[in-house]
């Protein structure tokens, strides 16, 4: 099983369109977990945290299920500017931030 | 406000050759980190550097690898005796506080072409 696994994609939505991706984690001691995005040929950004509680931030929401060792992001109304690559990323290093492995990415297009 | 700067942004070398890879972090941050993304695979860890220190390198590969961030200048990933295993995108990150907290920032990458 992989680190980090990711829907394959790629998504191709319309404009105001609500998608979601998925992630599973084969590390259960991996302790924090992020989505990064990433555009064609760029550097990956970090989109948000992903908390246990669940957390929102505008039209994003991520979600924690530890006992699946599952991470969700939720993109509603999407945009012509979400169009990239969604990046899962866990970070297996115990208290440092720097140990992440990232998935190979979901590439999503939205279109108008 | 410049960020991260890697250079080259591509490089293709003969195996047997070797790679240097440089890498200025954002202006301020004095902790770099390099990954490596093979084809077809996601970003992984390989180093952590302080100004003159390595933190932790313990996803670098144990041969031909090594890295370093001096005083002065930018942090250098160099591999020695490419092989074509080589070839990957290698990203170089830095932040302003240490490797316990804090966001990382992300260089373009440098692609390197092992023929």
């Amino acid at each position: 099983r992989k680190e980090v696994e990711q829907d394959p994609g790629p998504f191709n939505v319309p404009e105001g369109a609500t998608v979601a991706f998925n992630c599973t984690y084969s590390n259960s001691a991996s302790q924090s977990f992020f989505w990064y995005r990433q555009d064609c040929r760029k550097e990956p950004k970090l989109l948000m945290s992903v908390y246990s509680s669940g957390n929102e931030d505008g039209r994003f929401t991520a979600q924690l299920n530890r006992a699946s060792q599952y991470i969700s992001l939720l993109i509603r109304d999407s945009k012509l500017s979400d169009s990239a690559t969604y990046l899962c990323v866990v970070n297996t290093g115990g208290g440092s931030n720097y140990k992440l492995t990232f998935g190979k990415g979901t590439l999503l297009t939205v279109n108008p | 406000n410049a960020g991260v700067m890697q250079n080259p942004r591509h490089l293709v070398r003969r195996r047997g050759q070797e790679a240097r890879l440089r890498c200025s972090p954002v202006k301020g941050h004095s902790h770099v980190y390099w990954y490596r993304q093979l084809p077809e695979e996601g970003l992984k860890f390989m180093v952590y550097l302080q100004k003159e220190n390595i933190i932790d390198e313990s996803g670098m590969p144990k041969e031909r690898f090594s890295a370093e961030f001096p005083k002065e200048g930018p942090s250098i990933l160099r591999i020695q005796q490419v092989v074509r295993g080589d070839s990957a995108a290698y990203f170089c990150a830095s932040s302003r506080t240490g490797g316990y907290t804090g966001e990382l920032f992300f260089g373009e990458g440098s692609r390197l072409t092992v023929l």
